[in-house]
């Protein structure tokens, strides 16, 4: 079945600066990539999607990268300000999307030093 | 428009014991997931419904969870009994359709389940 992989599971950036945070998957039928993110107690939203017939979306701060060939998709956050620190989840939608399914990477913990 | 709506919200049981959790959908959305979430993993789907039939279940301990969407709405899933490990948060989400085109899923609050 599907696997996907997230890394750093913590990162630590001073204000200001750039965020990256990359995943990998296994199943290559996958179409869909969407990023969540998911503040202490709350509920994960959606911050950004890329669906496979793209190599990049961006929206404001956010961008995300995504590399069919190689299977990985990347988030990155500029000019990151204290409210984006938050646990982020990248996710992928196997088989097609055939049935929207989302397998869930293990997370990461992004703190923005002021 | 309202989102998806949980209860109840924190739930502390002994192993053994049976628990149900609720969840209603936002308005119109005919696909519902629900998935537990373990201190520091991502959330894993435990069972997808489409109206009121179910999609998938291959995560689903089904020798102790159970899960209904009986008219195509709200839902229920239970577990009985609990284990110790059971412990988790559990997250409803809905979208509009489950097929590719309308992916987005949106979550509830979340129930924390936690088994003494």
């Amino acid at each position: 079945g599907e696997n996907v992989e997230q890394h750093p599971s913590t990162l630590s950036v001073q204000e200001g600066d750039s965020a990256v945070i990359k995943c990998t998957y296994s199943d290559s039928a996958s179409n869909y990539f969407p990023w969540y993110k998911q503040e202490l107690g709350k509920r994960p939203q959606l911050i950004i999607d890329i669906r496979s017939n793209v190599g990049e979306k961006k929206d404001q701060r956010i961008a995300v990268t995504l590399n069919k060939t190689a299977k990985h998709f990347s988030l990155h956050i500029t000019e990151t300000q204290p409210e984006d620190s938050a646990v982020y989840f990248c996710a992928a939608s196997p088989n097609g999307g055939a049935t929207n399914k989302l397998i869930f990477g293990t997370g990461t913990l992004l703190a923005v030093q002021p | 428009e309202a989102g998806v709506a949980q209860s109840p919200r924190y739930k502390i049981i002994e192993k053994r014991q049976s628990v149900a959790f609720w969840c209603n959908p936002i308005s119109g959305h005919a696909t519902l997931y629900w998935y537990q979430q373990i201190l520091g993993q991502g959330p894993k789907l435990l069972i997808q419904f489409q109206n009121n039939g179910v999609v998938d279940d291959s995560q689903l301990p089904k020798d102790r969870f159970s899960a209904e969407r009986l008219k195509g709405v709200d839902s229920t899933l239970k577990i009985q009994p609990a284990k110790l490990e059971d412990s988790a948060v559990y997250l409803c989400a809905s979208s509009l359709i489950g097929s590719a085109g309308n992916n987005e899923q949106f979550f509830g609050p979340g129930t924390r389940l936690t088994v003494l």
